[in-house]
């Protein structure tokens, strides 16, 4: 069965430090991997994806993950934030051609 | 239009009312899929529909039917709601195609729904 974890509900950073928001994923086999970010009121925009192509993806608006097998880890980070970067960030695993297994979702604050 | 649109973006209703929600794809997708968020709660998988078929039903509770009359197209008929459905209502689609690795959802605004 397919899961995936995010260890933290909520980061608070201040402007212009790096990010760090964790996700774990369990998986039988190799998976799908993605990062979306939501703000307000809004739908879910892809921020990057992992389709076992290189292991470091580069996303929109400076954020990268790593994909970290012998950690079934997938953390998305940012060298610096922005005042605009605060949302809500879920992390996804695919397990198939229609199933999404969607992460409880991180709240990031971003603190002038 | 490009994207996954839908309509309305807000909708108040009383538990009584019928109405229905409008999804688009402008991206020549195969798979739509509806999805609830309510407020501190995991996103919920509603329905999955493939080249108009539906392929998942998640226990949804039957006052809420949908329909895809074409792989553009996807309604959620609501009817006799409860204030508890009160929710953003997220349509999304993705390419469905299998055995391929870029299965990316695109999802839509969304329906902020209130019942009454």
């Amino acid at each position: 069965a397919q899961s995936v974890t995010q260890l933290d509900s909520h980061v608070s950073v201040s402007e212009g430090t790096p990010v760090l928001l964790r996700c774990n994923y369990s998986s039988s086999y190799s998976p799908s991997l993605f990062w979306y970010v939501q703000h307000p009121n809004k739908g879910l925009q892809l921020l990057l994806k992992y389709t076992s192509a290189a292991t470091l993806v580069k996303g929109i608006n400076g954020f990268e993950a790593e994909f970290k097998k012998s950690e079934t880890s997938f953390h998305l980070t940012k060298p610096s934030a922005h005042m605009s970067d605060a949302a809500e960030y879920f992390c996804v695993v695919s397990s198939g051609t229609y199933k999404y297994i969607f992460g409880t979702g991180t709240r990031l604050k971003v603190l002038a | 239009e490009t994207g996954v649109t839908q309509t309305p973006r807000h909708l108040v209703m009383g538990m009584t009312n019928k109405k229905s929600l409008k999804c688009e794809q402008h991206l020549g997708h195969n798979a739509m899929y509806w999805y609830k968020q309510s407020a501190k709660k995991p996103l919920e998988l509603m329905f999955v529909y493939s080249l108009e078929e539906r392929v998942e039903n998640n226990s949804v509770p039957s006052r809420f039917s949908p329909e895809c009359p074409n792989s553009s197209h996807l309604f959620l008929h609501l009817h006799t709601l409860q204030p508890e459905d009160s929710a953003l209502y997220l349509c999304a689609s993705s390419p469905g195609l299998a055995g391929t690795d870029y299965n990316e959802q695109f999802f839509g605004p969304g329906t902020r729904l209130t019942v009454l």
